[in-house]
């Protein structure tokens, strides 16, 4: 149980483009997904926790406008980099937590990495 | 601020040794202690959870937990160059889940 995809596993892009990324939880209802962002050799980020159904709550320093966050199913939640440039590439990585014993902790999907030229 | 904190390492063992892993945490409140292992170039994964005093084993993996400390730990026995990994240690503080910035344990062969 706990599996959660993230689609696609891999973009590359123009600078400029607006690229988005899927994250779906397969076997349980995600209550609430949580989007990271890491480069290479450094910490987990977290750049915003959203909630099924009510807007996403972003940390300090993450642009809300340039990271749009949707959460409309207890299954989905989306990450659209808008407007991407060079320094937004990185790795992007989901995680859900739900209900039915899978409240207590986060579970990740593979993340994705994103390279915009 | 709610913090949890890990010496980054890298952490060198010999294999066949035991890793031992140590995390502390701000919150005397926190209920729940998570153990994530990454590897380069790859999400975290879960590995172990703890929620009361004592150890807790899984295979070759034991998890720690003293409240009264606030301090969990992770054992790694038998340890193999296949656990060479990034180790991440998770509080939940109910409203916030924080994670360390992890250890690197680097398992020689």
């Amino acid at each position: 149980g706990a599996v959660v995809s993230q689609h696609p596993s891999r973009v590359i892009c123009k600078s400029g483009t607006s690229v988005k990324i899927e994250c779906r939880s397969l076997d349980f209802q995600a209550t609430t997904m949580f989007w990271y962002r890491q480069f290479p050799k450094q910490s987990l980020m977290l750049m915003a926790t959203s909630n099924e159904g009510s807007k996403a709550t972003y940390e300090q320093g993450v642009e809300k406008d340039k990271f749009l966050i949707n959460h409309a199913s207890l299954t989905l939640s989306t990450l659209t980099v808008t407007s991407a440039h060079p320094e937004d590439s990185s790795f992007y990585i989901c995680s859900a937590s739900g209900r039915g014993g899978y409240q207590e902790t986060q579970y990740f999907g593979p993340g994705t990495r994103l390279l915009v030229l | 601020q709610k913090e949890v904190e890990q010496n980054s390492g890298p952490l060198s063992v010999p294999e066949g040794a035991i890793a031992s892993l140590n995390c502390t945490y701000s919150d005397r409140g926190s209920q729940s202690f998570f153990w994530y292992r990454q590897y380069s170039g790859k999400s975290p994964e879960l590995i172990m959870s703890i929620y009361s005093n004592g150890d807790k084993e899984d295979g070759r993996f034991t998890a720690q937990l003293n409240k009264a400390s606030q301090y969990v730990s992770l054992l790694i026995r038998d340890s193999q160059p296949s656990d060479s990994a990034t180790y991440l240690c998770a509080v939940n503080y109910g409203q916030n889940f924080v994670f360390g910035p992890g250890t690197r344990l680097s398992v020689l062969p």
